[in-house]
This record gives C-alpha cells, sequence and structure tokens, in this order.
C-alpha cells in the first residue's frame, strides 16, 4: 500500500522559496502506473491542482501558478518536491502531495497534508 | 481551464436520507470524473472514478453516473460519517479542475 508524506517548513516568509518535499513509502515513485501531484487548499476553501511529474521526469504545471513552480524527483530517494518561488499571503494553505493515476488521472493515495503559512 | 460546478454548495440531511449532488463540467469530459470526501483536517479520500466506478473499500451506498458534463454523486442511505465535503475532479485534460465543494450537514 503506497502511502505520502509531504516534509518541509511550516512557515516561509514574503517574497522567498517555498520548498516542500513528498517521500513515498510501499511502492516505488519509478512505477510508470503514476504521475505524482501536488495540490493545495487554502483555509477555509476548495482544492487546487498546482502541478505533476512522471517517472521521466516530464511535467505539467498549473497555468496560474506556472512562471513560479517547480517540481522534481529524486528516484534514489523515492521523493519528489515542490519548489514555488516569490510567495506571497495567498500562498498560504494546506499543501498535499497525492499519486495520480497514469490513466483516468485520479488522485490516489494522498499524503495527510502539511500547512504553510507565509508571513514575516 | 474547464470549469467544475457543483449544486449545491451545501446541503442539510438526517441519516437514512438519500442524498444526490450535482456536478457539471463547462464542457464535455466524458466519464473522466472523480468525487472525493473530505472530513476537517483530513486530506480528500477518493470515492468513485471515472465517473461511477467505486473505490475499493468504499461504501455501496455510494454512486456516481453521467458523462459528458453532467455528473452526480449519490449516497443512498445517509450515515452518520458521511457528514462531510464532498469535491468532484475532472481528469480530462490539465489543468485538473475541482468543483467548490459541497459541504453535506446534519439536518
Amino acid at each position: 500500500q503506497v502511502q505520502l508524506q509531504e516534509s518541509g517548513p511550516g512557515l516561509v516568509k514574503p517574497s522567498q522559496t517555498l520548498s516542500l518535499t513528498c517521500t513515498v513509502s510501499g511502492g516505488s515513485i519509478s512505477s510508470g502506473s503514476y504521475y505524482w501531484s501536488w495540490i493545495r487548499q487554502p483555509a477555509g476553501k476548495g482544492l487546487e491542482w498546482i502541478g505533476r511529474i512522471y517517472t521521466s521526469g516530464s511535467t505539467n504545471y498549473n497555468p496560474s501558478l506556472k512562471s513560479r513552480v517547480t517540481i522534481s524527483v529524486d528516484t534514489s530517494k523515492n521523493q519528489f518536491s515542490l519548489k514555488l518561488s516569490s510567495v506571497t499571503a495567498a500562498d498560504t494553505a494546506v499543501y498535499y502531495c497525492a499519486s495520480e493515476r497514469n490513466i483516468r488521472h485520479w488522485f490516489d493515495p494522498w499524503g495527510q497534508g502539511t500547512l504553510v503559512t507565509v508571513s514575516s | 481551464d474547464i470549469q467544475m460546478t457543483q449544486s449545491p454548495s451545501s446541503l442539510s440531511a438526517s441519516v437514512g436520507d438519500r442524498v444526490t449532488i450535482t456536478c457539471r463540467a463547462s464542457q464535455s469530459i466524458s466519464s473522466y470524473l472523480n468525487w472525493y470526501q473530505q472530513k476537517p483536517g483530513k486530506a480528500p479520500k477518493l470515492l468513485i472514478y471515472a465517473a461511477s466506478s467505486l473505490q475499493s473499500g468504499v461504501p455501496s451506498r455510494f454512486s456516481g453516473s453521467g458523462s459528458g458534463t453532467d455528473f452526480t454523486l449519490t449516497i443512498s442511505s445517509l450515515q452518520p460519517e458521511d457528514f462531510a465535503t464532498y469535491y468532484c475532479q475532472q481528469s480530462y485534460s490539465t489543468p485538473h479542475t475541482f468543483g467548490q465543494g459541497t459541504r453535506l450537514e446534519i439536518k
């Protein structure tokens, strides 16, 4: 059973770069059956897909964030990472990592989520 | 981007009720539609994928239907643990987009 766990700083200053890592256990991140995605949710609001990476390193980003987002993968550590630059208070949210089935593209499972607050 | 619109935004119901939540896509998405349940402080949980396929381990009182632009999630007999927020998500194209959510509350 694949499990995902987010990690990273819970507080980031405005204009700096948010960096999070998702560790995959119980399965290989190199499996061709999945993409690896990041999704966020501001408090009391809905879900926003940030982007995804395939084991090959191929990425897709949400156009609304594309200029600020980088997703990378480290197959040796079974991890993938998110970097979001030039953050503002609007980037304060719970950030989830999730596996995205490469057919039909549903998200399952999800990590538990990590709250990132942007504040000075 | 494909816009997903859920209705209603909130709903009050009683244990044992049959409940239907609707999701409409701004363009045809075939059956590339998934449903999630989210409880406070928890990650979303996949309930239904490909519009009508029940995820393993999900109770059979949950069902999904629809194709094209109009979809429904039905809970046949509400249980206390079903009170939560429900989201639809289109996986037809990127960026993947979610509905705004339907909050299901106890009457």
